[in-house]
């Protein structure tokens, strides 16, 4: 079990560039979830999976954002023409179905957009 | 929506006892939850509470009291190690979790 990872860790990008990050989930996990964290807050929940069905999308991701998760296995978070206000960190989270089950955080990417 | 508040900051010296306050007005409940997030790290998992009642877990303890809408996590013996933030998460549904602002909690020696 090596897990939650994610790629990259840091990210640059200019206003207006697209970015794509992404998340490895531990392998037995079927749900994996996104949040964003920006400096002082909690995680905020952006968008759930469960196998590669998306099930949740919250009201903070934009149509600039789009998520996808082939094979139910890697997940990908896609932001298009980044915006200041979309410099944060992503988490990525995953676990396994049933109540009693904690989500695993990865390290998340910090996005920075110029 | 969901509404749940924590202190910000608490200071405490090492060898201490500190207890971290959460109130929360949710939607719905299925489960409390209490993270560990040092600076610049991903949260990691502490403590669940889905009944009433105190769960201890060596140095950590957690309560729940759902008519209250109330929980703490009572970290005991502090060591210098425990500086981080901590973050109060609720379960409402299914699988969302909607966390609390954290607090920062910080071991003098």
């Amino acid at each position: 079990d090596t897990g939650v990872s994610q790629d990259p860790r840091h990210k640059i990008t200019k206003r207006g560039q697209n970015v794509t990050f992404r998340c490895d989930p531990i392998s037995e996990h079927n749900r994996l979830y996104w949040y964003r964290q920006t400096l002082g807050q909690g995680p905020e929940f952006l968008t759930y999976f469960q196998n590669e069905a998306q099930l949740e999308k919250s009201r903070l991701l934009s149509d600039r954002f789009s998520a996808e998760r082939p094979k139910g296995s890697f997940s990908t978070l896609e932001i298009q023409r980044t915006e200041q206000g979309d410099s944060a960190m992503y988490l990525c989270a995953s676990s396994f179905m049933g109540q009693g089950y904690e989500q695993y955080f990865g390290p998340g990417t910090r996005l920075t957009v110029t | 929506g969901q509404n749940i508040d924590q202190p910000t900051e608490m200071t405490a010296t090492e060898g201490a006892i500190v207890q971290i306050n959460c109130t929360y007005q949710t939607s719905g409940f299925n489960g409390l939850f209490w993270y560990q997030q040092h600076a610049g790290e991903a949260p990691t998992f502490l403590s669940y509470n889905v009944l009433d009642g105190l769960e201890e877990k060596g140095r950590f303890s957690s309560f729940l009291s759902r008519s209250k809408g109330y929980s703490y996590l009572l970290l005991k013996e502090l060591q210098m190690k425990d500086s981080a933030s901590y973050l109060c998460a609720v379960r409402d549904g299914d699988y969302k979790l909607s966390f609390g602002a954290g607090t920062t909690v910080t071991v003098r020696a």
